[in-house]
């Protein structure tokens, strides 16, 4: 059985500070895809990044960072000198299985909250 | 700009009324889903289209149904038979439904039924 995992509930930290979303999946499958989206108080979900299961390098953009690792089945996603605007809930989410986008499992989510 | 537009963004309804959420989209994709929203859960797909004129059931698709007559569009009905519709909506998008293909969301409708 496919099941993504995001164990934080919730997180509070103060502005500037670092903070890491821990996400967690199980999967027999040899190739599959993670992601990660934002979901603002608006509602909308925004996509911001994919990880296939050959590339484990870590990448950067900007203040987020994504640290992928087969060995944990963990794809943390870490957000360095927080600011108020990303105040968000952040879903984890897998893809595999058969060849459609449909089977995409996603963790419950994590809310971050960002005082300022 | 390319996107997905639904509507309304907040809906109410008596309970045992049946109701359909708007969902379009000018991205000429051609695989369209739906997913429900509850507080502290994941998403849960509901119903997903790959092409127009075809549509499959999702996780839970009790209660719902949909139709997709136009590439652009496919509204989804809520009816009376869901024991517990109220909910936040989300339609989604691909250019395809090949895996790996980041999914694209409106904005989402929260239906409330009292």
């Amino acid at each position: 059985a496919q099941k993504v995992t995001q164990a934080q509930t919730e997180i509070s930290v103060v502005e500037k500070e670092d903070v890491t979303l821990d996400c967690v999946y199980e999967t027999r499958d040899t190739t599959y895809y993670l992601f990660w989206y934002k979901q603002p108080p608006s509602g909308e979900l925004v996509f911001l990044i994919r990880r296939n299961s050959f590339d484990e390098q870590n990448e950067i953009s900007g203040r987020y960072s994504w640290n992928f690792q087969k060995s944990t089945s963990s794809f943390n996603f870490t957000i360095t000198a927080s600011q108020v605007v990303d105040s968000a809930v952040y879903f984890c989410a897998l893809s595999g299985g058969m060849d459609s986008n449909y089977q995409l499992i996603w963790g419950a989510g994590t809310k971050l909250i960002i005082k300022p | 700009d390319g996107g997905i537009t639904q509507s309304p963004k907040y809906l109410f309804r008596k309970e045992g009324q049946n109701v359909t959420l708007s969902c379009e989209q000018n991205l000429n994709h051609d695989a369209m889903y739906w997913y429900r929203q509850d507080p502290g859960q994941g998403l849960r797909l509901i119903y997903y289209s790959q092409i127009v004129n075809d549509f499959q059931k999702g996780d839970i698709a009790e209660g719902y149904s949909v139709s997709r007559e136009k590439k652009e569009s496919f509204p989804l009905t809520v009816t009376s038979a869901q024991k517990n519709p109220t909910a936040f909506y989300l339609c989604a998008s691909t250019p395809s439904s090949v895996r790996g293909s980041p999914l694209h969301f409106g904005n989402g409708t929260r239906l409330t039924v009292t």
